[in-house]
């Protein structure tokens, strides 16, 4: 059973830049969860995918959009790239009707942006 | 307007001795109180979980403590040991955990 994979690892960018990361969820899981980690701060929910359906969004602007394919894994998009998007990006799988924490995260990518 | 917090950045314990983590939330609409725990370079892992019905949930060293009129949580960590030290987040959620609000954090270290 693979675990929940992130790339690129590391990745940095220009203001005024679009970015996309990627995610492979974990075998058998059909839900991604987006999250952007700030430095010195916890994750803050981005959006939900479950069957290639947003279900669900946190407080973030529509130039942060996602896509799920039919394999279930997923992607983030970042248009128009600002400094304050400088951050680590965690994605979570999970099987929808499991229990409550069956919520598995990824590495994380880590953005920077200048 | 953040609806969970963790007060304390840090804390330092010594080997063997109690750790004790605490979190605040303010909307009483959550159905799930959970801790992840993060090492450096690695995801939030999942440690335990509360439901908002209960009051206590033990899992082997770790018990969580769930206070609903005071909006408080607590993390019990017995005995203490050096492999523990990590950053320790406290999140709530509905019944979609995928969905979750985190705190930002606290930094426990164990001394030997």
């Amino acid at each position: 059973e693979t675990g929940v994979t992130q790339s690129p690892t590391h990745l940095i960018k220009t203001r005024g830049q679009q970015v996309t990361l990627r995610c492979s969820s974990q075998s058998g899981h059909n839900t991604v969860s987006w999250y952007q980690q700030a430095l010195g701060q916890g994750p803050q929910f981005i959006f939900q995918y479950y069957r290639e359906e947003e279900n669900g969004r946190g407080n973030f602007p529509p130039r942060f959009s996602g896509l799920q394919f039919p394999n279930y894994s997923s992607e983030l998009n970042v248009n128009a790239l600002e400094l304050d998007d400088s951050a680590l990006y965690l994605c979570a799988s999970s099987l929808a009707g499991l229990a409550v924490h069956e919520q598995y995260f990824g590495p994380g990518t880590r953005l920077t942006v200048t | 307007d953040q609806q969970v917090k963790q007060n304390s950045p840090s804390l330092s314990v010594q080997e063997g001795r109690i750790s004790i983590l605490n979190c605040d939330y303010t909307n009483s609409m959550f159905d799930y109180f959970l801790w992840y725990k993060k090492y450096p370079a690695e995801g939030p892992t999942f440690l335990i979980s509360i439901s908002s019905i209960k009051d206590k949930n033990e899992d082997g060293r770790f018990t969580v403590f769930l206070n609903k009129s005071a909006k408080h949580l607590s993390l019990h960590i017995v005995p203490s040991q050096p492999g523990d030290s990590a950053v320790y987040f406290c999140a709530a959620s509905g019944t979609n955990a995928g969905k979750s609000t985190f705190g930002d954090g606290t930094t426990l270290t164990v001394k030997p």
